[in-house]
């Protein structure tokens, strides 16, 4: 199976400040790596899809990279609403797998 | 517009089965796959096995042996039976539309259900 390891586990940052959220594939994976937001009490939503394409009606702040086997999200100018659970997953092979998730708190 | 939404029973007994199912809306069956992830309490997302548009499955290997998933493409429904339940089975469980294969490096997961908690606790 792939494993997702996923940094760091959570986050606390002040407003307008750049957040950076890493994926490290245990193998290659090509770009078949999304990126979801999860707020309390609901279900994730789909922020950056093909490692680095925006889906539809995420703000232009978030934003995807990929080094390598080492993926990014970076939220530029952080918002009071960004906060949450945030998680990577991989969709390369079954078993698709997610990173453990990020904890992303405003300071 | 795409909507998926899950029903079931919020309480189960241990050893009991599992039968959740997920009613999708704005799109079908046979055009996009349909996952279910399961969240436990307070912990991270964990992908359970997948119904694809041509009607094959794939299934995690750590529940493969308990699970099922089939649908009613009549009906707009995805089912998941889930045999033997124990207390660990606990958490929210999510059907979630995957991208097509087409849309960039699909399928990743881009409508999701709101979600339904099951308890297994006798």
């Amino acid at each position: 199976d792939i494993q997702m390891t996923q940094s760091p586990a959570s986050l606390s940052a002040s407003l307008e400040e750049i957040v950076t959220i890493t994926c490290q594939a245990s193998q290659d994976i090509g770009n078949y790596l999304s990126w979801y937001q999860q707020k309390p009490g609901k279900s994730p939503q789909l922020l950056i899809h093909s490692a680095t394409s925006l889906a539809d009606g995420v703000p232009s702040r978030f934003s995807g990279s990929r080094s390598g086997t080492q993926y990014s999200l970076k939220i530029n100018r952080l918002q009071v609403e960004d906060t949450g659970i945030y998680y990577c997953l991989q969709h390369y092979s079954a078993p698709y797998t997610f990173g453990a998730g990020t904890k992303l708190e405003l300071k | 517009q795409v909507q998926l939404e899950e029903s079931g029973p919020g309480l189960m007994q241990p050893s009991e089965t599992l039968s959740l199912t997920c009613t999708v809306s704005g799109f079908s069956l046979t055009s996009n796959g349909v996952g279910w992830v399961r969240q436990p309490l307070g912990k991270g997302l964990v992908w359970m096995g997948t119904i694809w548009a041509g009607g094959s499955t794939n299934y995690n290997s750590a529940v493969q042996s308990r699970l099922s998933i089939s649908r009613d493409t009549s009906k707009s429904q995805v089912f998941l039976k889930m045999n033997s339940l124990q207390p660990e089975d606990t958490g929210t469980y999510y059907c979630a539309r995957h991208s097509r294969y087409n849309s960039g490096y699909g399928p990743y997961f881009d409508y999701w259900g709101q979600g339904v908690m099951v308890t297994v606790s006798s």
